[in-house]
């Protein structure tokens, strides 16, 4: 069964300060991986993900992931955040499965920057 | 533009009463998905359709009910069965076949049991 844990539940750091929200899965089968983002009484937006390939993937804001397959890790990072980056961030695992697309998320982390 | 519509935004409920949130799309997903989101938890699966017609259970499906009459429409039932309904309700769509796909999700409804 797959499975996603977000170590942190809050992180704080300060504006221009770097960042990373960790994230570990686990799946027996093929290995989709996602971050989400979640401002305020708003839904979920993809933020990027990581299918095949290369194994650094990047947004179009600055944040990027590392997938991992080692440590069975897909850590985002930014290098500098911006109050605008305060959010919550999910991150999720997604297989077909028995028909059906399946993604499980994680608890999620709350990012919070403080000027 | 193309989008999931929630609706209602904020809806108040009294124990023993069932109340149906609306998710309308107009992207032409096949796929439909209704998530539970509370707080430290994340999102956990209600149900789920990949087409009109027909649609399968989450991992919390106990005490909801959903329809799949049209593509663009996929309402979810809070019965007077589910034991703790205070939440925010998320619906997503996604479009093809894959384990890759992108779920677009709606802005979300928030239900409050008073």
């Amino acid at each position: 069964a797959q499975s996603v844990t977000q170590l942190d539940s809050q992180v704080p750091v300060f504006e221009e300060a770097p960042v990373e929200l960790r994230c570990n899965y686990s799946s027996s089968v093929s290995v989709y991986l996602f971050w989400y983002v979640q401002y305020p009484n708003q839904g979920l937006q993809l933020l990027l993900k990581y299918l095949s390939g290369s194994t650094l993937v990047e947004s179009i804001n600055g944040f990027e992931a590392e997938f991992n397959k080692s440590q069975t890790s897909f850590h985002l990072r930014k290098p500098s955040v911006h109050i605008s980056d305060t959010a919550e961030y999910f991150c999720a695992v997604s297989d077909w499965i028995q028909g059906a697309q399946k993604l499980v998320f994680g608890q999620g982390t709350r990012l919070t920057i403080n000027p | 533009d193309g989008g999931i519509t929630q609706s209602p935004k904020y809806l108040f409920r009294k124990e023993g009463q069932n109340v149906t949130l609306s998710c309308e799309q107009n992207l032409n997903h096949d796929a439909m998905y209704w998530y539970r989101q509370d707080p430290g938890q994340g999102l956990r699966l209600i149900y789920y359709s990949q087409i009109v017609n027909d649609f399968q259970k989450g991992d919390i499906a106990e005490g909801y009910s959903v329809s799949r009459e049209k593509k663009e429409s996929f309402p979810l039932t809070v019965t007077s069965a589910q034991k703790n309904p205070t939440a925010f309700y998320l619906c997503a769509s996604a479009h093809g076949t894959s384990g890759a796909n992108v779920l677009t999700f709606g802005a979300g409804s928030r239900l409050t049991v008073l």
